[in-house]
């Protein structure tokens, strides 16, 4: 079991550029959810997949964001036109089918300059 | 609305006892989760509460109160390792995690 993985680990860009993260849940999970955490603040829930189909948003998730999980195996989550406040660590994690606690990645950490 | 309020910091000292607490209103709730967060680190999850009372794993342990909207993390026998931030976290009815902003806890030796 190699846990939750998620690509890249450190992203820098430029404001106006598009970006997109990569997550690998852990094998047969079915449930996948991305959260964004800024520093000394707890994670924020963005979105959430039960296998292929998107069941919730959030409010924070513009539509200059998008995510996918098209096999219903490994997510993306794009950020078009990114702004220096979409700079925070981006976490990717899993759920079993039969269980409800969620398995962290690793995050991707994004600097907008 | 949704409230998760618990103290930004704690200290302690090597070998002791802590007990973080944790209040939550959420819209709905499907248990109860507490993470360790290391600094720079991804959240690692500690335990899971759906019925009222205590569940022990090892050193760490957490209670419940659905009433109350209440939980605790208590850590027993203090390693200077476990100074992290501590993260109570609420599932609503639709499985997503409400987190607080945590808790930063310090252990000296």
């Amino acid at each position: 079991d190699t846990g939750v993985s998620q690509n890249p680990r450190h992203k820098i860009t430029k404001r106006g550029q598009n970006v997109t993260f990569r997550c690998d849940p852990i094998s047969e999970h079915n449930r996948l959810y991305w959260y964004r955490q800024t520093l000394g603040q707890g994670p924020e829930f963005l979105t959430y997949f039960q296998n292929e189909a998107q069941l919730e948003k959030s409010r924070l998730l513009s539509d200059r964001f998008s995510a996918e999980r098209p096999k219903g195996s490994f997510s993306t989550l794009e950020i078009q036109r990114t702004e220096q406040g979409d700079s925070a660590m981006y976490l990717c994690a899993s759920s079993p089918r039969t269980g409800y606690e969620q398995y962290f990645g690793p995050g991707t950490r994004l600097t907008v300059t | 609305g949704q409230n998760i309020d618990q103290p930004t910091e704690m200290t302690a000292t090597e070998g002791a006892i802590v007990q973080i607490n944790c209040t939550y209103q959420t819209s709905g709730f499907n248990g109860l989760f507490w993470y360790q967060q290391h600094a720079g680190e991804a959240p690692t999850f500690l335990s899971y509460n759906v019925l009222d009372g205590l569940e022990e794993k090892g050193r760490f342990s957490s209670f419940l109160s659905r009433s109350k909207g209440y939980s605790y993390l208590l850590l027993k026998e203090l390693q200077m390792k476990d100074s992290a931030s501590y993260l109570c976290a609420p599932s609503d009815n639709t499985d997503k995690l409400i987190f607080g902003t945590g808790t930063r806890l310090q252990v000296f030796p």
